[in-house]
């Protein structure tokens, strides 16, 4: 069964809007953590934002902010202002436990590209 | 900041022989290693999880005897893709979680490809 799903194969955004990516998992444990990843042409994977599943509020680093709504089981990341080199493809990724010996799966992907 | 490292960044070989990965971490230690396999337009999907000093832990449906993990140090963890096919052409990526830090850090991946 997935556990994590992004709906979104492909996204546009004009430059300096913002845009959301959007994020479902399922999980049975209690414990564990949220997370987006960037994955650029050059295929390094590039940590954006994590939200771990007893933070009570959206995690969030300069641009990125993540949209957690826990009973839903969404974690939608959010991008502000984007910018060119923006476009890339975007991974949510689940880790279930507490730590980072823990497994993280990864969802299908989004593929980002920002209209100049 | 940590850093995981990945060699060869690229190979090309012919099928049926053998190609060996490294993955090490550069400024801490890893008793734990996970192998990634990312095929084009495709996510990464886990492939196994290298733990030094004893055997390899295999997600359902990879093979362990065409995948051999060996996690020789605290630094660094190889994977041997033995007898290789043009299926097997991939990107493999690797990662290691810093226990200071908890953070998991990627290796920058290794692109194979199986003439």
């Amino acid at each position: 069964a997935q556990k994590i799903t992004q709906t979104q194969p492909g996204m546009f955004v004009q430059e300096k809007e913002a845009v959301t990516l959007d994020c479902t998992y399922d999980t049975s444990d209690q414990s564990y953590g949220l997370f987006w990843y960037k994955q650029p042409s050059s295929g390094e994977m590039i940590f954006l934002i994590y939200q771990g599943s007893y933070d009570e509020q959206n995690a969030t680093e300069g641009r990125y902010s993540l949209n957690f709504q826990k009973a839903r089981k969404s974690a939608n990341l959010v991008i502000s202002a984007s910018q060119l080199g923006d476009s890339a493809m975007y991974f949510c990724a689940m880790r279930e436990g507490e730590t980072s010996y823990d497994k993280v799966i990864f969802g299908p992907g989004t593929s980002l590209s920002v209209i100049p | 900041g940590a850093v995981v490292s990945q060699h060869p960044s690229w190979v090309i070989c012919k099928s049926g022989t053998s190609v060996k990965i490294e993955c090490r971490s550069l400024d801490f230690q890893a008793t734990t290693m996970f192998w990634y396999r990312q095929f084009p337009k495709q996510s990464l999907m886990l492939m196994a999880t290298s733990n030094e000093g004893s055997k390899a832990t295999y997600e359902q449906g990879v093979e362990k005897d065409k995948f051999l993990i060996n996690h020789a140090s605290l630094t660094l963890s190889t994977l041997t893709v033995t007898s290789a096919h043009p299926e097997d052409s991939s990107f493999y990526i690797c990662s290691a979680p810093d226990s200071w830090t908890d953070t998991q850090y990627f290796g920058p991946g290794t692109r194979l490809t199986v003439l």
